[in-house]
């Protein structure tokens, strides 16, 4: 079983639309998760860190987490072509060393 | 301050070349990572350093590959030989906050 788990997508959905993006992990002693945005060609690059149950809001970003069920996700409102890129899921696996997810491809139709 | 740098942006080597990845974290980030970026797998961690200490290098596929950071401001990956299974995007990130890391733009490596 990979450690974090992400839909690989492609996700499409219509410009002003909720993007809605999923990862799962596997060591239930993780305390800090975080979602990455990779333009094509480019590196990733840090939006969001999450470390408490619940929602964290920024923006037109919010990230949730529930340790319970081992899940992360991460809502995009009013979805902007601009937003399309792949999201990568990273937990943080002890000390600085940061597993990611293999990413879920994002495309938002204008 | 300019980021995490690395060099080169592009290398295409032939198989069994030595091939050296360079990188210049960020002033003051105390974590540097290499990670190395393919479709099949994704993003993996190869090797990640503290205050230039080797903490873990449990994701460096084998022996051909080395990292080694001599100071705070210089880290090299080095894979010898190339094999064509390289190729792939290797990534240089920096941090002083765990999971909160800063990319370099990465090296495109080409094994022919």
């Amino acid at each position: 079983q990979k450690e974090v788990e992400q839909n690989s997508g492609p996700l499409s959905v219509p410009e002003g639309a909720i993007a809605s993006l999923n990862c799962t992990y596997s060591d239930r002693g993780s305390q800090s998760f975080f979602w990455y945005r990779q333009y094509s060609g480019k590196s990733p690059e840090l939006i969001m860190f999450i470390y408490s149950n619940g929602d964290k809001e920024d923006g037109r970003f919010t990230a949730q987490l529930n340790k319970a069920s081992q899940y992360v996700s991460l809502l995009i409102r009013d979805s902007q072509p601009s937003d399309s890129a792949t999201y990568l899921c990273a937990v943080n696996a002890g000390g600085f060393k940061t597993i990611f997810g293999a990413g879920t491809r994002l495309f938002v139709k204008a | 301050d300019a980021g995490v740098i690395q060099s080169p942006r592009h290398e295409v080597t032939e198989m069994g070349q030595e091939v050296t990845l360079r990188c210049k974290p960020i002033s003051g980030h105390n974590s540097l990572f290499w990670y190395r970026q393919t479709m099949m797998r994704g993003l993996e961690l190869l090797i990640y350093f503290n205050n230039n200490v080797p903490i873990d290098d449990s994701g460096m596929p084998e022996d051909r590959f080395s990292a080694k950071m001599p100071n705070a401001s210089f880290s090299t990956l080095k894979i010898q030989p190339s094999e064509p299974r390289d190729s792939a995007v290797y990534f240089c990130a920096s941090s002083v906050r765990r999971g909160e890391a800063f990319f370099g733009q990465g090296t495109r490596l080409t094994v022919v």
